[in-house]
């Protein structure tokens, strides 16, 4: 069974704060590797899929990396707008479906 | 419509009573997928569609949870006999397919509480 496990649960930061945000995975096959960016009260969006180890994404202050066990979401000089709920699911070779991890939640003050 | 939309947004019902949650997918997409997310829990899978299939239901919680899809389109999600447990965040979802690792575009859920 596909197991996604993301930590920290939660993280603060100050405006200016970069940090990194981890996923570790365990999936027979991996299709895609998915982030995303959920706010309360909204559906997940969509971030950033990645395929393979070794390929990393960015957009604006967010850059995610891959390896065969896990990702990371680097978060490069955050500011407010950046608090949100980021989820990591996965998809395996022979699944239609995502698996999702339970969140970290990161919280920018100013 | 420009992304996923969902029906109602909220919903507050009785112990015992059934609720049709529905799910209008982004146009083109042939993949939809219903998700479940409690308070403090991460997203659990409930069942997809490829066009009216559903080839996996293995997710729903119990026999009192249905779907269906009519037209390739429009989803409806049926609780039957509503319990408090069922209280929770159903998100619905679309994608232009099940297997290329394309993404899940996500609506913005249905609150259902059942008091």
């Amino acid at each position: 069974e596909d197991q996604v496990t993301q930590s920290p649960e939660a993280l603060r930061l100050q405006e200016g704060e970069s940090s990194s945000l981890n996923c570790s995975y365990t999936v027979s096959g991996l299709r895609g590797l998915f982030w995303y960016r959920q706010d309360p009260g909204k559906g997940p969006e969509f971030l950033f899929t990645l395929y393979s180890a070794g390929e990393e994404k960015e957009k604006e202050r967010l850059k995610a990396t891959l390896t065969k066990k896990e990702s990371f979401l680097h978060i490069t000089a955050p500011k407010p707008e950046d608090s949100a709920t980021y989820l990591c699911a996965v998809q395996a070779i022979s699944d239609y479906k995502l698996s999702f991890g339970a969140g970290t939640t990161v919280t920018v003050r100013a | 419509g420009a992304g996923v939309s969902q029906s109602p947004s909220n919903k507050v019902t009785e112990k015992g009573k059934d609720v049709e949650l529905r799910c209008d997918p982004i146009s083109g997409h042939t993949a939809l997928y219903w998700y479940r997310q409690s308070l403090g829990q991460g997203l659990e899978f409930l069942i997809y569609f490829q066009g009216n299939s559903a080839p996996d239901k293995s997710g729903l919680p119990s026999d009192r949870f249905s779907a269906e899809r009519t037209g390739g389109s429009v989803s409806t999600l049926t609780i039957q006999r509503t319990q408090q447990e069922d209280s929770a965040v159903y998100l619905c979802a679309s994608s232009l397919d099940t297997g290329g690792g394309s993404p899940l575009h996500f609506g913005n859920g249905t609150r259902l509480t059942v008091t």
